[in-house]
């Protein structure tokens, strides 16, 4: 299963409101999580199972979505949150986005 | 507190074997679903390989037939071995849990150990 994001790269400020998009290129229900990624670290679960918060992430990151089309939206947007988001199917053999990178 | 430490990376020639460990704290490997995942310098994350809680293991198609994982239950430890590395293996190499639920999530992760497959 491929997963597109889009866009792949966006600019925005603080305060802004973003919004991510990812789709998989067949059906995956809501077998979809979203991951933060910063220069030199390892991915950092956000939302899994399309929508539901991981414990300890901030309440402004929330996710929607099923069967192919998702979306990752940033209600607030915080200097902690300039970063690379992937999105990853885990309705067969796992498979990531290429990822959107948040810049200033 | 929760961990994952890989080990093992290094720079190795084309065509050469090398082999990875995770070291894991404060889980246990042997009831886990225990992950490799790789990332290309610049590039994003592919899926490597996982060995389930019953032992049963599986591949991403770039590497069946060249890695395999396993495990060590008295260490608590994954590994990954690597035969006939190539040039495009080269990446950062995770250790992760995968949770059994919907979307089966990556929880944990450990920081990475880089390989590079140059001559």
């Amino acid at each position: 299963i491929q997963m597109t994001q889009s866009p792949s790269s966006l600019s925005a400020s603080l305060g802004d409101r973003v919004i991510l998009t990812c789709r998989a290129s067949q059906t995956i229900s809501t077998h979809l999580n979203w991951y933060q990624q910063k220069p030199g670290k390892p991915p950092k679960l956000l939302i899994y199972a399309a929508s539901s918060l991981q414990s300890g992430v901030p309440s402004r990151f929330s996710g929607s979505g099923s069967g192919t089309d998702f979306t990752l939206t940033i209600s607030s947007l915080q200097p902690e949150d300039f970063a690379t988001y992937f999105c990853q199917q885990g309705y067969s053999a796992p498979t990531f986005g290429g990822g959107t990178k948040v810049e200033i | 507190e929760v961990q994952l430490v890989e080990s093992g990376g290094t720079l190795i020639r084309p065509g050469g074997s090398l082999g990875l460990s995770c070291a894991a704290s404060g889980l246990t490997v042997s009831n886990n679903y225990m992950n490799w995942v790789r990332q290309a310098p610049g590039q994003g994350l592919e899926w490597v390989s996982v060995i389930y809680d019953d032992g049963a293991t599986f591949y991403a198609d770039s590497v069946r037939g060249r890695f395999t994982i396993s495990r060590d239950n008295s260490r608590n430890t994954v590994y990954l071995q690597m035969n006939s590395l190539r040039a495009d293996d080269t990446a950062v190499y995770y250790c992760a849990r995968r949770l059994y639920m919907t979307g089966e999530p990556m929880d944990i992760w450990g920081k990475g150990t880089t390989v590079t497959v140059s001559s």
